[in-house]
């Protein structure tokens, strides 16, 4: 079955630590996001990529970073320098020409908590 | 600032109980609005989108309509399988979906 895959789906980090959250896609979608979703919030969105090798940050994009070396693999790394890390992270894809306004695809998610 | 707000944060229904769910914006050439459920620990799941006023869609028990300021997704004849989080994402010409915070709705049996 077609869908995006997010591992963990649970993740706990001590304080300065780095973690990377791992998101693969096999929708052969181009457009790639990371979304980060806190209690009484709408989702926010943390970096988008559009094409390989190439990503933009999103509202909330300090401390993460991202990468895009493949089309089906879009890892989030959330560094020490994200104040507040614990929160439920969403990847999602949208399929050619949707871009980011179009019908997104997301994953499970993953639940990160701060120790 | 282009905002969207989704009304109530609650909802509690009797089965059978139909009812209405709201998602208001800030207008600003709405190119685009987005229904999506999400379930408890799970990502959210694509509803409908609706793109100009009057327009509808429906599935099974859920109706989504829109106006100029508004949508209302209506909930007909709930069962408990349809308890989930209901967001709502509005596209505003901008390079991203602005999302709501969500309504939660328990359906009892």
């Amino acid at each position: 079955d077609g869908g995006i895959t997010q591992s963990p789906k649970y993740l706990f980090r001590k304080e300065g630590q780095n973690v990377t959250l791992s998101c693969e896609q096999n929708l052969n979608h181009d457009a790639m996001y990371w979304y980060r979703q806190d209690p009484g919030q709408g989702l926010r969105l943390i970096y988008y990529s559009q094409i390989v090798n190439d990503f933009q940050k999103g509202d909330i994009a300090e401390g993460y970073s991202v990468s895009r070396e493949k089309k089906e693999s879009f890892p989030l790394t959330v560094t020490s320098a994200q104040k507040n890390p614990t929160a439920f992270y969403l990847c999602a894809s949208s399929a050619p020409g949707q871009g980011l306004r179009g019908e997104l695809f997301f994953g499970e998610g993953s639940r990160l908590t701060v120790l | 600032e282009d905002q969207v707000t989704q009304s109530p944060e609650a909802l509690r229904l009797q089965e059978g109980e139909s009812s209405s769910l709201n998602c208001s914006y800030t207008v600003s050439g709405l190119r685009g609005l987005f229904w999506y459920r999400q379930d408890p620990g799970k990502g959210p799941e694509f509803l409908f989108t609706l793109y100009s006023a009057g327009e509808e869609k429906e599935k099974e028990r859920l109706k989504a309509t829109l106006t100029k300021k508004e949508s209302f997704l209506h909930i007909t004849a709930p069962k408990p399988e349809d308890s989930a989080t209901y967001l709502c994402a509005v596209d505003f010409n901008d390079y991203k979906l602005s999302f709501g915070a969500g309504t939660t709705v328990t359906v009892r049996a």
